[in-house]
């Protein structure tokens, strides 16, 4: 199975600010990784796919990048309602996998 | 606009099988695999398994033999049961679709539609 592993679990940040999590998979995954954002008592909402596409309706400022093992997800510029916790997938092979998420708290 | 709504039992006792439904309201079942992800109280996601409108199934090996997925495609719903469960299988259970993206023959897949979850609650 591919373990998926985030950096860093948790994150505090300001509005303004941009930040960047990381993703990395225990083996090569090409380009098959997602990015999803959940906030409290919710789904989660897909905001990246294939790395770097980014889902309908997603603000511009959430961008995807990487290839292989290391992958990140960049908000440019973070607004009130990105705070909120962070999962990056594979979706390379069977059993799909996610990392244990990134918290983003407000500073 | 796709829509997953899902039902299920809420409370059971340990050594009891769960059993969730999920309705697609979309103009096409076909074409996409439709997945099961859990998430224990606090904790990260869990991908469980999926099946597409011919019944074909993956699922997580560490799941072993608990786990199983069918679809009624006459009905539009897919389920999910679960069996021998214990209190390690407290979580928000969510049904998602999982559609892909087509480029250079390469499918990239991706869960772009999530039902609104269910809690089960293992307790004796």
């Amino acid at each position: 199975d591919i373990q998926m592993t985030q950096s860093p679990s948790s994150l505090s940040a300001s509005v303004g600010d941009r930040v960047t999590i990381t993703c990395r998979a225990s083996q090569s995954i090409s380009s098959y990784l997602n990015w999803y954002q959940q906030k409290s008592g919710k789904a989660p909402n897909l905001l990246i796919y294939a790395t770097s596409s980014l889902q309908s309706g997603v603000p511009s400022r959430f961008s995807g990048s990487g290839s292989g093992t290391d992958f990140t997800l960049t908000i440019s510029s973070l607004q009130p309602e990105d705070f909120a916790t962070y999962y990056c997938q594979q979706s390379y092979t069977t059993p799909r996998s996610f990392g244990q998420g990134t918290k983003l708290e407000i500073k | 606009q796709v829509q997953l709504q899902q039902w299920g039992a809420g409370l059971l006792k340990p050594s009891e099988t769960l059993s969730l439904t999920c309705a697609v309201y979309v103009d096409s079942f076909r074409g996409y695999y439709w997945s099961w992800i859990r998430q224990p109280p606090g904790k990260g996601l869990e991908w469980l398994g999926e099946i597409n409108h011919s019944g074909s199934t993956n699922y997580n090996p560490s799941l072993k033999s608990r786990v199983t997925i069918s679809v009624d495609t006459s009905k539009n719903q897919f389920s999910l049961k679960l069996s021998s469960v214990t209190a390690a299988d407290t979580a928000v259970y969510y049904c998602a679709r999982q559609t892909y993206y087509d480029f250079l023959t390469s499918y990239y897949y991706y869960m772009d539609v999530w039902g609104e979850g269910t809690t089960v609650t293992v307790s004796s």
